[in-house]
């Protein structure tokens, strides 16, 4: 299986700040990485697919980048809807694999 | 708009059985395949399962192969899983997924869950 590592675990920002998250894939899956937002007591929702491809309704200041074993999903500048946990998966191979998560905490 | 309802969770003691059900709407139910993702207590998210649009082809994380099954009924848009020999362990929100993408493996939407607990 491929075991996706994220960094950091935990990140605390304030309001307006850019934030930079970091997905690596134990072996290359191309450009197969999705990202998923999760706040409490919901379901995770769809934000980037295919690396950098943003899901419909998502707003622009979310970003993703990479290739190969190492990706990253940008936030450009923070807002108050955006302090949640986010995931990375890989779409490569089955077993589909995430992340252990990155919490963004308010600073 | 797109809708999951899982249902089905409960507390139910070791070794016994439970029948996990999801409604989808909102999408032609026939032409996607679909997911189960569990995620324990303050825990991360794991993949469970996943089964082909046409019922056809199942596949199952080394956790729970052997013991749980998945299935649909396409005529009902229903999704379902079949729990066996639960352990402490399985004790997670279940979630359903539709899988989009290369080989339906990107979580295109999600129910909201339904919690199975495990306990004596």
């Amino acid at each position: 299986d491929i075991q996706m590592t994220q960094s950091p675990s935990s990140l605390s920002a304030s309001v307006g700040d850019r934030v930079t998250i970091t997905c690596r894939a134990s072996q290359t899956i191309f450009s197969s990485l999705n990202w998923y937002q999760q706040k409490p007591g919901k379901a995770p929702k769809l934000l980037i697919y295919t690396t950098s491809s943003l899901q419909s309704g998502v707003p622009s200041r979310f970003s993703g980048s990479g290739s190969g074993t190492d990706f990253a999903l940008t936030i450009s500048s923070l807002q108050p809807e955006d302090f949640a946990i986010y995931y990375c998966q890989q779409g490569y191979s089955t077993p589909p694999t995430f992340g252990q998560g990155t919490r963004v905490e308010i600073k | 708009q797109v809708q999951l309802v899982e249902s089905g969770g409960g507390e139910v003691q070791p070794g016994r059985s439970l029948r996990l059900s999801c409604a989808a709407s909102g999408f032609t139910f026939s032409t996607y395949g679909v997911h189960w993702v569990r995620q324990a207590p303050g825990k991360g998210l794991e993949w469970v399962a996943l089964i082909s649009s046409d019922g056809n082809n199942k596949y199952y994380a080394d956790s729970v192969k052997g013991r749980f099954t998945i299935s649909r009924d396409n005529s009902k848009n229903t999704l379902y899983l079949q729990m066996n020999s639960l352990r402490a362990e399985d004790t997670a929100v279940y979630h359903c997924g539709q899988g989009v993408g290369y080989g339906d493996r990107t979580f295109g939407f999600w129910g909201q869950g339904t919690l199975v607990t495990v306990s004596s």
